[in-house]
């Protein structure tokens, strides 16, 4: 059973910067896993931040960015702004098969 | 931009068999797309599910192959989602979502919470 691994829970002030990661059970994480990261608040559905590794959708803020980092998949928030406090979750694809990680809850304060 | 509706019973008992159906509106559902159940435990992350093309093919989770059901009606423009012998770690949100490989869950229902108890 493959099994992606991400910080439980991150916590960063208003206007700064923080990285999230997400490690896959199978080895290094490379562009071919079609990599996804997902923004959910509560009570919500989630929402498509980043897809393919690095690019944003359209309504992406530019303060967020995905990358590859030391055999991980990282979405980094620079600037952060009180409004992005929520859960994130990586998506990989494993060929015929998605696993999401198990997701960071992100605290502003 | 498509419209995705989740509907089914909110309680089932256990050892019985979830039913739940996604409608697709706004859009087709013979586009090149995967027609995905994802799931979340209260309080918990999510879980993908499986998928459904409009041909008819899926895939599954392992970990939950043998007890997931999903198809799709191309008449009624809807899929749907079976999951039998259903316990309480059953109980958790089901979203339906529109996936495609290059940008997975661009379209997501609202969800629909299912309590699996007596």
């Amino acid at each position: 059973q493959t099994v992606v691994t991400q910080e439980p829970s991150l916590t960063v002030s208003p206007g700064g910067t923080v990285t999230l990661t997400c490690a896959s059970s199978t080895g290094a994480v490379t562009s071919d896993y079609y990599l996804n990261w997902f923004q959910q608040k509560p009570g919500q559905a989630p929402r498509a931040l980043i897809y393919n590794t690095d690019n944003k959708h359209s309504w992406t803020p530019a303060r967020f960015s995905g990358s590859l980092l030391g055999g991980k998949a990282a979405l980094t928030l620079s600037g952060v702004q009180p409004e992005d406090e929520a859960d994130y979750y990586c998506l990989l694809y494993y060929g015929a098969a998605w696993v999401f990680g198990g997701g960071t809850k992100l605290t502003v304060l | 931009q498509v419209h995705l509706q989740e509907s089914g019973p909110g309680l089932v008992e256990p050892s019985g068999t979830l039913s739940l159906t996604c409608a697709v509106s706004g859009g087709s559902i013979s586009t090149i797309a995967w027609w995905t159940w994802v799931r979340q435990p209260p309080g918990k992350g999510l879980e993908w599910i499986g998928e459904v093309y409009h041909s008819g093919s899926t895939n599954y989770n392992p970990s939950l192959k043998s007890r997931a059901t999903i198809s799709v009606d191309k008449s009624k423009s809807h899929f749907s989602l079976k999951l039998n012998s259903v316990t309480a770690a059953d109980t958790a949100v089901y979203y339906c979502a529109k996936f495609t490989m290059a940008t997975p869950g661009l379209d997501w229902g609202q969800g629909t919470l299912v309590t699996v108890s007596s």
